[in-house]
Order: C-alpha cells, then sequence, then structure tokens
C-alpha cells in the first residue's frame, strides 16, 4: 500500500484563491519532503526541497511567496499555492524519504499526485 | 545541471513485441536512476530503482540496465501487453540528496 498520501487527488479552485496540497508519510519519519510539478505534456520538474523544522529550499525560477510550503512534522508536508491563476494549473506531486518503517534505507516515495485546475 | 533525456517520446507497438525504451543523462555523478510509470490522470508507480554500483535491476518482464560513464539507461519489457500502456518515466538523483530529475517521457501504445 501507499505510503505517501496526498490530498486531495484533484482540486479546481476559483482565479485569485489559495488551495493547500497535503503530503503525509504514512509509516515513517520524513525529514525531507521534495515538491514536483508537471504541467501538460511536459515532464516533472522540482519545485523545492522541504525539511522538518526548517525553511524550504526553492529551484531557480520557482517563486516561494507563491508557492509556499511548510514541513511541520516530521509525517507532514504542505504546499499552498496563493492567489492561483489558471497557468498555476498543472499536476502537483510529492516525494519523501527518511527514517524508520518502510522509510528506512533512504528509499524514496512518491504520493499518488493532485491535480490543480484554477478556473 | 543534469539533463535527462528519453527516446523515443511516443511509441506504439503490437501485442507480444519486445521493446527497449532509452534513457540518458549528462552528469554522470548520479547515485540512482528510477524508472516510474504514469497512467493518465494517475500518480506515478515506481518499477525499478537501480543504484549506482549496480548495472542492472529485473522485475518481472522488465529489466532496467543502467551504464553510468556513458550516461544511459534502458528499460526492455519483454511480451509487451495493452495493460503496458502509459506514460515510462525515468530519472536520475545526484549523489545522496533524494531529489529526481525526470525525462519527459516515452508514451508506449500496445495495440491488442
Amino acid at each position: 500500500g501507499a505510503v505517501v498520501s496526498q490530498h486531495p487527488s484533484r482540486v479546481i479552485c476559483k482565479s485569485g484563491t489559495s488551495v493547500k496540497i497535503e503530503c503525509r508519510s504514512l509509516d515513517f519519519q520524513a525529514t525531507t519532503m521534495f515538491w514536483y510539478r508537471q504541467f501538460p505534456k511536459q515532464s516533472l520538474m522540482l519545485m523545492a526541497t522541504s525539511n522538518e523544522g526548517s525553511k524550504a529550499t526553492y529551484e531557480q525560477g520557482v517563486e516561494k511567496d507563491k508557492f509556499l510550503i511548510n514541513h511541520a512534522s516530521l509525517t507532514l508536508s504542505t504546499l499552498t499555492v496563493t492567489s492561483a491563476h489558471p497557468e498555476d494549473s498543472s499536476f502537483y506531486i510529492c516525494s519523501a524519504s527518511g527514517v524508520g518503517g518502510r522509510g528506512a534505507g533512504n528509499t524514496i516515495y512518491f504520493g499518488e499526485g493532485s491535480w490543480l485546475t484554477v478556473v | 545541471k543534469q539533463e535527462v533525456t528519453q527516446i523515443p517520446a511516443a511509441l506504439s507497438v503490437p501485442e507480444g513485441e519486445n521493446l527497449v525504451l532509452n534513457c540518458s543523462f549528462t552528469d554522470s555523478a548520479i547515485y540512482n536512476l528510477q524508472w516510474f510509470r504514469q497512467d493518465p490522470g494517475k500518480g506515478l508507480t515506481s518499477l525499478l530503482l537501480i543504484q549506482s554500483s549496480q548495472r542492472e535491476q529485473t522485475s518481472g518482464r522488465l529489466n532496467a540496465s543502467l551504464d553510468k560513464s556513458s550516461g544511459r539507461s534502458t528499460l526492455y519489457i519483454a511480451a509487451s501487453q495493452p495493460g503496458d500502456s502509459a506514460t515510462y518515466l525515468c530519472a536520475v538523483s545526484p549523489y545522496n540528496f533524494n531529489k529526481f530529475y525526470f525525462g519527459s517521457g516515452t508514451k508506449l501504445n500496445v495495440k491488442p
């Protein structure tokens, strides 16, 4: 079964509103989580690296004030798309690594992904 | 910066054929390489993970090889089935950073 869970799997929001996507590690402590974005017919691009208890590290070109990442606990990271616009419509997916349970051994697990549509 | 390329971008084959998907990467200093499957509208399913010290991994009808020095990996699918139709993504991780750089994928269609 899944060891990393994302919620919601699909979300539609109005332009100008904010939307939060959650990424949870189910049976291990995720010390590091990664957020990716995939535009239609393109590959996944890393957006940011999220370390528990510290600020996220954003990749070049990703607006940190628009894509707020919070990794407040060892099992949860959230991505908030603020003031969403139609061009933010995309597939967002997280991955996690850590310690304990199935997270041991430096294995990376991916969530199921979240489809965001901004209308 | 690491760049990952996958060829071909799309592939259509009749059921039963053996096929090879290719992946190349520009920086050979990788920690591991992973092949994923992505079905339309769905998330990623991990297929095979090859550590940098390994040369291949096998799972059922799938075999992935890695030639780190030349920056190449192949995914071999034996006796393809319509259920194999999906997009296959190759991703490499720099040394021990756990983040992945993805290729643009190969969209496979296996015709009954």
